[in-house]
């Protein structure tokens, strides 16, 4: 079983919807849990991070997370071209290890 | 603030020949890790290192490969009598002290094994 699971899509959305990603982790010890962006041939860009259960907005953004159920989300709002990219969801436990997802690739379709 | 760098950004071995992979951290980060991405993978850890120590290596080959974060100059990834599979792209991400998790990812090296 993978530490951090993700729906490798690819999830396509026409422009001004809303996106929403998934992901599930597997180590109950997890306590921090991020969202990259990665547009293709480029390195991951820190998005948003997440640590209480419950939602956090920035932006067109808002993660999720729900530790009851191993699950963290990313909502984009008014979606845009410029965010059609593959999201990395990430999640960090207390020592040392930090998993990541093999990613989901979004579309916005103008 | 300049971002981390890592240097070469493309980087061509035949089979049996070494690579270095070179990243400097952002100004104020002492914590450096090593991702290997492969095409349609998500990045897998291969270490993690501070000034001088090798923190966490679980990631890591045991063998061939190796890193080391001296006290002066970049973070090196070494891969010794490279073969094809370990044609991948290498991200180097670094971390300021504060915020360990908080990881901020250069625009990686991209190892080609003919």
């Amino acid at each position: 079983q993978k530490e951090v699971e993700q729906n490798s899509g690819p999830l396509s959305v026409p422009e001004g919807a809303i996106a929403s990603l998934n992901c599930t982790y597997s180590d109950r010890g997890s306590q921090s849990f991020f969202w990259y962006r990665q547009y293709s041939g480029k390195s991951p860009e820190l998005i948003m991070s997440i640590y209480s259960n419950g939602d956090k907005e920035d932006g067109r953004f808002t993660a999720q997370l729900n530790k009851a159920s191993q699950y963290v989300s990313l909502l984009i709002r008014d979606s845009q071209p410029s965010d059609s990219a593959t999201y990395l969801c990430a999640a960090a436990n207390t020592g040392n290890q930090f998993y990541f997802g093999t990613g989901t690739s979004l579309t916005v379709i103008p | 603030n300049a971002g981390v760098m890592q240097n070469p950004r493309h980087l061509v071995r035949r089979r049996g020949q070494e690579a270095r992979l070179r990243c400097s951290p952002m100004k104020g980060h002492s914590h450096v890790y090593w991702y290997r991405q492969l095409p349609e993978e998500g990045l897998k850890f291969m270490v993690y290192l501070q000034k001088e120590n090798i923190i966490d290596e679980s990631g890591m080959p045991k063998e061939r490969f190796s890193a080391e974060f001296p006290k002066e100059g970049p973070s090196i990834l070494r891969i010794q009598q490279v073969v094809r599979g370990d044609s991948a792209a290498y991200f180097c991400a670094s971390s300021p002290p504060s915020s360990r998790e908080t990881q901020y990812f250069g625009p990686g090296t991209r190892l080609l094994v003919l």
